[in-house]
């Protein structure tokens, strides 16, 4: 069985300073890890994914992510926050057994 | 952008009403999914599909049923509705093929349904 935990339900960060959004999972195998966006009203857009290959993943909107196996960590980084980085951010577990578990979730604030 | 489509986008219907979200994707996945989405809350999964004629019930128990006659369409009813279905429900689908473990999902934009 696998889970995930989101570790703050909001973030709150300036414009132009880093941002770092925490998640831990678990799983009994090596899974698949997803990062997603929401904005208001709309679906979920995948940021990034890791599978297995280079444990640093960059995705789009210059965010990335990097895998750490001993810490079961697969925290979302951005050096440089915008405005429009506004949003809800969920991280998300695929195990092989195909069952997909969602994090509770992040809102990322971004203060002027 | 999204290759997945959800209408309406927004519906306000009242008690006891019977509607159909509908649900399609151009992109040939085998697997489909419905969930579930209070606001600024998490996703709950409420139906999965692996390919026509396949359908099973997700983690949440709901009321809904969906039915998968072909690929591209997975709609999702409910019979008659209630203020407690009022929520954001969110369609999706994913590669079943070759490397479906690295598989993302695709996400629709929602409908956001309103039972008075």
């Amino acid at each position: 069985a696998q889970s995930v935990t989101q570790l703050d339900s909001h973030v709150s960060v300036s414009e132009g300073t880093p941002v770092l959004l925490r998640c831990n999972y678990s799983s009994s195998y090596s899974p698949s890890l997803f990062w997603y966006v929401q904005h208001p009203n709309k679906g979920l857009q995948l940021l990034l994914k890791y599978t297995s290959a280079a444990t640093l993943v960059k995705g789009i909107n210059g965010f990335e992510a990097e895998f750490k196996k001993s810490e079961t960590s697969f925290h979302l980084t951005k050096p440089s926050a915008h405005m429009s980085d506004a949003a809800e951010y969920f991280c998300v577990v695929r195990g092989r057994d195909d069952k997909i578990i969602f994090g509770k979730g992040t809102r990322l604030h971004i203060l002027p | 952008e999204a290759d997945i489509y959800q209408t309406p986008r927004y519906l306000v219907i009242g008690t006891g009403k019977k509607i159909t979200l509908e649900c399609s994707q151009t992109m040939g996945h085998d697997k489909m999914y419905w969930y579930q989405q209070d606001p600024g809350m998490e996703l709950h999964l409420i139906h999965y599909s692996y390919g026509v004629n396949s359908t099973e019930k997700g983690d949440l128990s709901s009321e809904s049923t969906v039915s998968r006659i072909r690929t591209e369409h997975f709609p999702l009813t409910l019979e008659s509705a209630r203020p407690s279905h009022t929520s954001q429900y969110l369609c999706a689908s994913s590669e079943e093929q070759g490397d479906w473990l690295d598989s993302p999902l695709h996400f629709g934009n929602g409908t956001r349904l309103t039972v008075t």
